[in-house]
């Protein structure tokens, strides 16, 4: 079975300071790790996917993150705030493809500070 | 390319009724998948097909039934609704062992 756990469901920073959004994975696989953003009102927009290389994975708007497996983590980072990143950030895990479905955390709504 | 397109973007049924969402992958994707998005639950799978066959089903109740063309277009029912049905359903679609899944914009369920 797999699960996902994303530490805090609100997180708020000031405009131009570090986002840090945690999450944490359990698979009996290698697993598949995502993240995707959803804005108000729309549908899941990809951000990164890790599937196997290199562990720090780079993705669109400046968004990064880091698979650590020894921790079970994918936390998802980006050096400098915009208020346009104001949305809900989901982490998710899947086993590969679309087969199996993907299994999402909780989610976290990240709020910018002017 | 044109992304996955789902219809109607809004609707509002009563109890009892039943109602099809209509998904259309991105072109070359034979994968969709269907998900449930509440305040309550978070986002939840609720099945996968390819090439007309699902492949995989979330812990959903038979009220939740889904089939696919053979355009690879895909639709889902849900039948006897209920107050709890009332949420955004997204539909996905990814390419035969791609590792990307790609979401629409989903289709808001309102049951009153």
């Amino acid at each position: 079975a797999q699960s996902v756990t994303q530490l805090g469901s609100h997180v708020s920073v000031s405009e131009g300071a570090l986002v840090l959004l945690r999450c944490n994975y359990s698979s009996s696989v290698p697993p598949y790790l995502f993240w995707y953003v959803q804005y108000p009102n729309q549908g899941l927009q990809l951000l990164l996917k890790y599937t196997t290389g290199a562990t720090l994975v780079k993705g669109i708007n400046g968004f990064e993150a880091e698979f650590k497996k020894s921790e079970t983590s994918f936390h998802l980072t980006k050096p400098s705030a915009h208020m346009s990143d104001a949305a809900e950030y989901f982490c998710a895990v899947g086993k590969g493809g679309g087969a199996d479905g993907l299994t999402f955390g909780k989610g976290t709504h990240l709020i910018i500070q002017p | 390319k044109a992304g996955v397109t789902q219809t109607p973007r809004y609707l509002i049924k009563t109890r009892g009724q039943q109602v099809t969402l209509s998904c259309s992958p991105i072109s070359g994707h034979r994968s969709v998948s269907w998900y449930q998005q509440t305040p309550g639950q978070g986002l939840q799978f609720l099945f996968e097909y390819f090439s007309e066959t699902q492949r995989n089903k979330g812990n959903f109740p038979g009220r939740f039934s889904g089939r696919q063309f053979s355009n690879s277009r895909s639709e889902m029912n849900v039948s006897t609704l209920e107050l709890g049905d009332s949420a955004l359903y997204l539909c996905a679609s990814s390419l035969e062992g791609g590792n990307t899944i790609y979401f629409g914009e989903g289709s808001w369920l309102t049951v009153v």
